[in-house]
C-alpha cells in the first residue's frame, strides 16, 4: 500500500495547520501511525507515535488523529511558529516492513 | 537517554561496497528491533530494512535484496549496514533507527556519495 501527503502546504504563524496522510489500501487503522519532522539538514525526529500519543519534549501544539471514513491519518499543529517550518512524514506498516508517506513540506510565512 | 551514533560520511566509486556502523548507547541494544532508511538527495525516506539485535534475523526491503547484509555485534551494541554494487543512484544519507513503542529514536545519518 501507499501513504498519499500533499507536497506542500504554507500557513501564517500563529495559525493552525492540519497535513493528510492516506492509505490507498487496506484499512488506516490496521496499524499505528507515526508522524516525523525533519528541519533541514537534520535527522528526522517522532512528534507523534500510536497515532496520537506526543513523545516527551513534544509540544501540545502537536496532535494526531485518525479517520477511518476518509481511511486517512491526520497531523495538526496548532500556534505555528516559525521553528515549525520543516518536512513532515508519516509512516505506518506493511506487516514488517515501515512504509513512508511521500513528505509534506511546512512553509510558516 | 537513547542515542544512535553513526560513522562519518563516505565517498566511494561506483561498484564499491560500504559498510556504516551505527552504535547505540542509553537502551538495552538487544531488546529492539534496528532499522536502516535512506534518503536520497532533495527526496523522502526509503525503508531499507530491519535487524533483530537478539537473534541476528534480518527482513530487507525487495529492492534492496541481495545487495544489502545487516549485522551487528552485542559486545560492542552496534550494528551494521553493509551495501554491495553501488551505484550513482546510491547517492544518500543513510540512517539507523530504533522503534519504542512504536516511537523512533534516529541516527545522526551518514552521507554517502557514490561517484567516479
Amino acid at each position: 500500500f501507499t501513504l498519499t501527503q500533499p507536497h506542500s502546504v504554507s500557513e501564517s504563524p500563529g495559525k493552525t495547520v492540519t497535513i493528510s496522510c492516506t492509505r490507498d489500501s487496506g484499512n488506516i487503522d490496521s496499524y499505528y501511525v507515526q508522524w516525523s519532522q525533519q528541519r533541514p539538514g537534520g535527522s528526522p525526529t517522532t512528534v507523534i507515535y500510536q497515532d496520537s500519543l506526543r513523545p516527551s519534549g513534544v509540544a501540545d501544539r502537536f496532535s494526531g488523529s485518525i479517520d477511518s471514513s476518509s481511511n486517512s491519518a491526520s497531523l495538526t499543529i496548532s500556534g505555528l511558529r516559525t521553528e515549525d517550518e520543516a518536512d513532515y512524514y508519516c509512516q505506518s506498516y506493511d506487516s514488517n516492513t515501515w512504509v513512508f508517506g511521500g513528505g509534506t513540506k511546512l512553509t510558516v510565512l | 537517554q537513547v542515542q544512535l551514533m553513526q560513522s562519518g560520511a563516505e565517498v566511494t566509486k561506483p561498484g564499491a561496497s560500504i559498510r556504516v556502523s551505527c552504535r547505540a548507547s542509553g537502551y538495552t541494544f538487544t531488546g529492539f528491533f534496528l532499522y536502516w532508511v535512506r534518503q536520497a538527495p532533495g527526496q523522502g525516506l526509503e525503508w531499507m530494512g530491519r535487524l533483530n539485535p537478539t537473534s541476528g534475523d534480518t527482513t530487507y526491503a525487495q529492492r534492496f535484496q541481495g545487495r544489502v547484509s545487516m549485522t551487528r555485534d552485542t559486545s560492542i551494541s552496534t550494528a551494521y549496514m553493509d551495501l554491495s554494487g553501488l551505484r550513482s543512484d546510491d547517492t544518500a544519507v543513510y540512517y539507523c533507527a530504533t522503534e519504542m513503542d512504536y516511537n523512533a529514536y534516529w541516527g545522526q545519518g551518514t552521507r554517502v556519495t557514490v561517484s567516479s
